[in-house]
Formats: C-alpha cells, structure tokens, sequence
C-alpha cells in the first residue's frame, strides 16, 4: 500500500544531542513537509521540500535541519540549538507543492519526541 | 498575513446527531482552497473534505458536508448522523497559491453515546 512512514514512533533526546526523524513516502510525490504540532495549537510549518535537493524554510527552522537527498525521503533533525524540542511531529507529501494550489497533503503517523 | 480561526475548542454531540464546527479565515487572496482534516487518538491526520474558492457549490463527502460563505469568509463543517469513531480533533486549513496551509488551532469532538 502506498503511504509515508515515519519512524521512529517515540524518540527520546538528551542534552546536547542532534536526533534525526525518518520520513519516507512510497506516493511518488514531489513535495514533502515537516510540521511541528504542541499542546493546543495547530501544525507549523518547519521545513517543506518541493523537489529533490532543494527544500525552503518554514515559519520554525530555526534548531533544525533537513536533506532531500532521494524523492522518497526526507528526514529532519532537531539539532541541540533548538531548546524546546518536546512536541509531535508529523511528516506530509504532496504531488506538487507551486502551481498546483489545492493539491491534499497526506500524512505519516507522527514521532513523539520528548527530552530526558 | 492570512490566518485561520476555530473559536470552539470543544464540541460533544449525541451518537445519531448532527454537529456543526466553525472556522473562519482572514485572506486578501480571491484563488484559494479550504480543508478540514480529522486528528484521532492514533495522531494520524486524516483529510475530511476539500473546498475550492472559486466553486460555490458546498463539498461534499457522505456525511460530511461544508457550508462555505466566500463573502463571509466562512468555513463550517456539518457532520451528519455522528458516529463514536467520529471522535477526533478537527482542523481546519487554508492554502494560498503557493499552497502553504495555515492551519487552525482545532476543535475536539467529543461523540456521546
């Protein structure tokens, strides 16, 4: 079945450690997106990639980074620059992300990430 | 900047009823798209129902339906004969031309039986 997958489903980081998220889509989607989601609050825009090798920053980069080395994958790390890391974070596709406004985005199961 | 407003954070209906969820969106643009996605306990989001701004025919899916009100600049969502696997947070989302989706802070739904 085609769908994105990303692992892992709990991630715990310790201080001054870079963790990296997984996100791989089998879709053959263009575009793909990182999003953070807290408490109460809708999903921000961390980083988005509309092609292979290149990818735009969101509203939240700063404290992470992110590669777009393969279409099938696109994986996020929360570098030890970002202070408040604990939050869900959801990873999306979509077929095209410019010119073809309205395109639905599909969405992984998440990864929890929490401090220790 | 456009941004979009769900002022109820919590809504519960009666299994069999009908609920209805607002949202609203502030935007200069006249070409956009709406959404609502659907959040259960699993975290996996889900797309509902999409809405194009240029068509004013209200979508439609089963029993979901939108009451989109351009001028107003209005987005609810109806659900219809609600189920308890229709417990979720929903949210509503807006895209722009560049199809960068700003969502809504969401409301829980809470179906009793």
């Amino acid at each position: 079945d085609g769908g994105i997958t990303q692992s892992p489903k709990y991630l715990f980081r310790k201080e001054g450690q870079n963790v990296t998220l997984s996100c791989e889509q089998n879709l053959n989607h263009d575009a793909m997106y990182w999003y953070r989601q807290d408490p109460g609050q809708g999903l921000r825009l961390i980083y988005y990639s509309q092609i292979v090798n290149d990818f735009q920053k969101g509203d939240i980069a700063e404290g992470y980074s992110v590669s777009r080395e393969k279409k099938e994958s696109f994986p996020l790390t929360v570098t030890s620059a970002q202070k408040n890391p604990t939050a869900f974070y959801l990873c999306a596709s979509s077929i095209s992300a410019l010119g073809l406004g309205g395109q639905p985005q599909h969405f992984g199961d998440g990864t929890r990430l929490s401090i220790l | 900047a456009q941004t979009v407003t769900q002022s109820q954070p919590e809504m519960s209906v009666q299994e069999a009823e009908t609920v209805t969820l607002s949202c609203t969106y502030d935007t200069s643009e006249s070409d956009y798209y709406l959404f609502w996605y659907k959040q259960p306990p699993s975290r996996q989001m889900i797309l509902v129902i999409r809405q194009e701004a240029y068509k004013q025919q209200n979508a439609t899916e089963n029993r979901f339906s939108v009451n989109f009100q351009k001028a107003a600049k209005s987005f609810s969502l109806k659900i219809s004969d609600s189920q308890l696997g229709d417990a979720a947070m929903y949210f509503c989302a807006y895209a722009d031309s560049n199809y960068q989706l700003i969502w809504g802070a969401g409301t829980k739904l809470i179906i009793k039986p």
